[in-house]
């Protein structure tokens, strides 16, 4: 499976919003329900921030939210803070007890 | 508290061994599937293999199929990864992680250790 493809980079002021697209195949995004999102700041290991399309597990607040539409996902951070600046990656199952990541989009709070 | 942590990692010539370990606690390890996940420098993140909670079966990303072998003792809370012919394209952090729930390990990536660095250079 090919990564899924995440746009390089995103951005929006304080207290604005910013959505991220994850697009990938019926083989993945499309096919199941186990799409998530990863929030990672520099030198960290990876954070869960939603799982199964758009659940948010406990701790997470809720200006994350995410949606997913045929074959594209999606992950929407509201009010904007700039603790939120980091890089994001989408995951989805891929079949076959396989899985893969999104390219990553690095999001910057102006 | 949950926690994993990482080991072994190191620098070594192409062509060589390496065995990470990924030491688990605060959880029943018995019961989980275990990933280990990588991440080139400066790259993104790509899934490397899946083991049952039994270690009855195992998966890898078609990139390390048939040169990484994932394994783990039970007894010890204790995941590996045994790394063979080694390409200098292996070079990255190594995290060992745990899905969301223990009866499927198809759910997403909850718990992340911190990361063992390997470097595969002559």
């Amino acid at each position: 499976h090919s990564a899924l493809t995440q746009p390089p980079s995103a951005s929006g002021s304080p207290g604005q919003s910013v959505t991220i697209s994850c697009t990938g195949t019926s083989s993945d995004v499309g096919g199941y329900k186990y799409v998530s999102w990863y929030q990672q700041h520099p030198g960290k290991a990876p954070k869960l921030v939603m799982y199964e399309v758009t659940k948010r597990p406990s701790g997470v607040p809720d200006r994350f939210s995410a949606s997913k539409s045929g074959n594209t996902a999606s992950l929407t951070v509201s009010g904007l803070q700039a603790d939120d600046e980091a890089d994001y990656y989408c995951s989805s199952y891929a079949g076959r007890n396989t899985f893969v990541f999104g390219t990553g989009t690095k999001v910057t709070v102006l | 508290q949950v926690q994993l942590v990482e080991s072994g990692g190191g620098v070594v010539q192409p062509g060589k061994s390496l065995r990470l370990s990924c030491a688990a606690s605060g959880f029943t390890f018995r019961t989980y599937g275990m990933h280990w996940v990588r991440q080139a420098p400066g790259k993104g993140l790509e899934w490397v293999a899946l083991i049952l909670f039994n270690g009855s079966k195992k998966y890898y990303a078609d990139s390390v199929k048939g040169r990484f072998t994932i394994s783990r003792d039970n007894s010890n809370n204790t995941l590996y990864l045994q790394m063979n012919s080694l390409r200098a394209e292996d070079t990255a952090v190594y995290y060992c992680a745990r899905p969301l729930t223990w009866d499927d390990e198809n759910d997403a990536f909850d718990i992340w250790g911190l990361g063992t660095m390997v470097t595969v250079s002559s």
